[in-house]
């Protein structure tokens, strides 16, 4: 059972665009929403994260838009470069539990 | 070392064989995850330990599959009688504590091919 539904599974920016992504959930007891970002042949990295009390966080030019209502949450990254290229994995946690459960992912390649 | 190292990082073998897979978390961190990536998937949680023992191994899809940690630092993923269905890459991933606010570190993962 699939805790955290993901879109688009792919896309294609320019270079100085704008990618966005989404992922849905339904159980409210989640309280943490990591994004990480994995190139062939590695391992996910976390990327950003946000808890449910703020309802955006930037770094660089990666955000994080959070609505609580809706049980959405999104990665928007900023100014798209050609080395942002790669899967990117939307997951979610409960704060006293271990267990992440991504979703599907999402491969963004970033045109030069 | 200075991250989650895995081996090998590709393993193929044979229908109804017995592989092992092997993870060296981040030193000093006592929880250590499994995980299973299948294509074109993200990560489904298999298993965790807490020090030696496994806390939670309620992600191990049935019980050709077992995982130990004896000394609490190194870990080995073990696979029976393994099946076509069992590629995939396996993940592994330590963090200092167990927890939310503990960031998960991943390693390169195990790809395995079961032809």
């Amino acid at each position: 059972q699939q805790q955290v539904k993901q879109s688009p599974q792919s896309l294609i920016v320019q270079k100085g665009g704008i990618s966005i992504i989404n992922c849905a959930y339904e159980n409210t007891a989640f309280d943490y929403f990591p994004w990480y970002q994995q190139f062939p042949g590695k391992g996910p990295a976390l990327l950003i994260a946000i808890r449910p009390d703020v309802s955006e966080k930037k770094e660089g030019r990666f955000t994080i838009s959070f609505n609580k209502s809706a049980k959405q949450f999104s990665l928007h990254i900023m100014d798209s470069q050609p080395g942002d290229s790669a899967t990117y994995f939307c997951a979610v946690l409960r704060s006293n539990d271990y267990k992440l459960s991504f979703g599907a992912g999402t491969t963004v390649t970033v045109r030069a | 070392g200075a991250g989650v190292s895995q081996t090998p990082s590709n393993k193929v073998t044979e229908k109804g064989k017995y592989v092992e897979l092997r993870c060296d978390p981040i030193s000093g961190h006592t929880a250590l995850y499994w995980y299973r990536q299948s294509l074109g998937q993200g990560p489904e949680f298999l298993i965790y330990f807490q020090g030696t023992g496994a806390a939670d191994d309620s992600g191990l899809p049935n019980d050709r599959f077992f995982a130990v940690r004896p000394e609490g630092s190194v870990s080995t993923l073990k696979i029976q009688r393994t099946e076509r269905g069992d590629s995939a890459m396996y993940l592994c991933a330590s963090s200092l504590l167990a927890g939310g606010n503990n960031e998960q570190f991943f390693g390169p993962g195990t790809r395995l091919t079961v032809l």
